[in-house]
């Protein structure tokens, strides 16, 4: 059971390329987010889903764009890379029933943008 | 919205000792979660104690317990016997009750140290 996965863990892009990470769960959960962890701001949510096919804004969407196709995977896209997006991005899951519904977190995958 | 505020940018404990790490939350919800979670320096977010609003008694996790005043809405860690291994980033997080995909807001983090 390897939980939440990321790939990949580092990754050094020139402004203006495109990138794709990718973000893999094996706990049949409905739920999956993207969050961004800059310095002296904690994490900020990008853009989450809650379910297959279904996708949503967060706190700052501008920039990134995701997909999830399937249940397990939840796909962030950066289409033209900026400085501004340098940044360690985490993926999340949580099922769906009530409850505490605690986020499982990947290992993040830190992104530099030159 | 809801915020979520840890005025506490960094902390410093002796191992052994006890720290207390200090959130406060702005909701107008009566009920909702609390978390707070651990980042170790391999980046991993690890959950260390969760608080629902209607629970009245401090929820506690071995070493670890939270002081929960919902009127003054705050919620602060108390890590006792302080460890080596406790060193991190801990983030508060607010969650509002199901409906809302569960979405979690975060604080800004306390770096804690802990000195021999």
């Amino acid at each position: 059971n390897a939980g939440v996965t990321q790939t990949p863990k580092f990754r050094v892009l020139k402004t203006g390329q495109s990138m794709t990470l990718l973000c893999a769960q094996d706990m049949n959960h409905e739920y999956m987010y993207w969050y961004r962890q800059d310095p002296g701001m904690g994490l900020r949510l990008i853009h989450y889903s809650v379910g297959e096919g279904t996708t949503a804004k967060g706190e700052v969407p501008d920039g990134y764009n995701v997909s999830r196709l399937k249940k397990q995977n939840f796909l962030l896209g950066l289409e033209s890379a900026a400085p501004s997006q340098t940044s360690v991005y985490f993926c999340a899951s949580s099922a769906r029933a009530g409850g505490y519904n605690e986020q499982f977190f990947g290992p993040g995958t830190r992104l530099t943008v030159l | 919205a809801q915020t979520v505020t840890q005025s506490q940018p960094e902390m410093s404990v002796q191992e052994a000792e006890t720290v207390t790490l200090s959130c406060t939350y702005d909701t107008s919800e009566s009920d909702y979660y609390l978390f707070w979670y651990k980042q170790p320096p391999s980046r991993q977010m690890i959950l260390v104690i969760r608080q629902e609003a209607y629970k009245q008694q401090n929820a506690t996790e071995n070493r670890f317990s939270v002081n929960f005043q919902k009127a003054a809405k705050s919620f602060s860690l108390k890590i006792s016997d302080s460890q080596l291994g406790d060193a991190a980033m801990y983030f508060c997080a607010y969650r509002s009750p199901t409906g809302t995909a569960s979405k979690l807001t975060f604080g800004t983090g306390t770096r804690l140290q802990v000195t021999l």
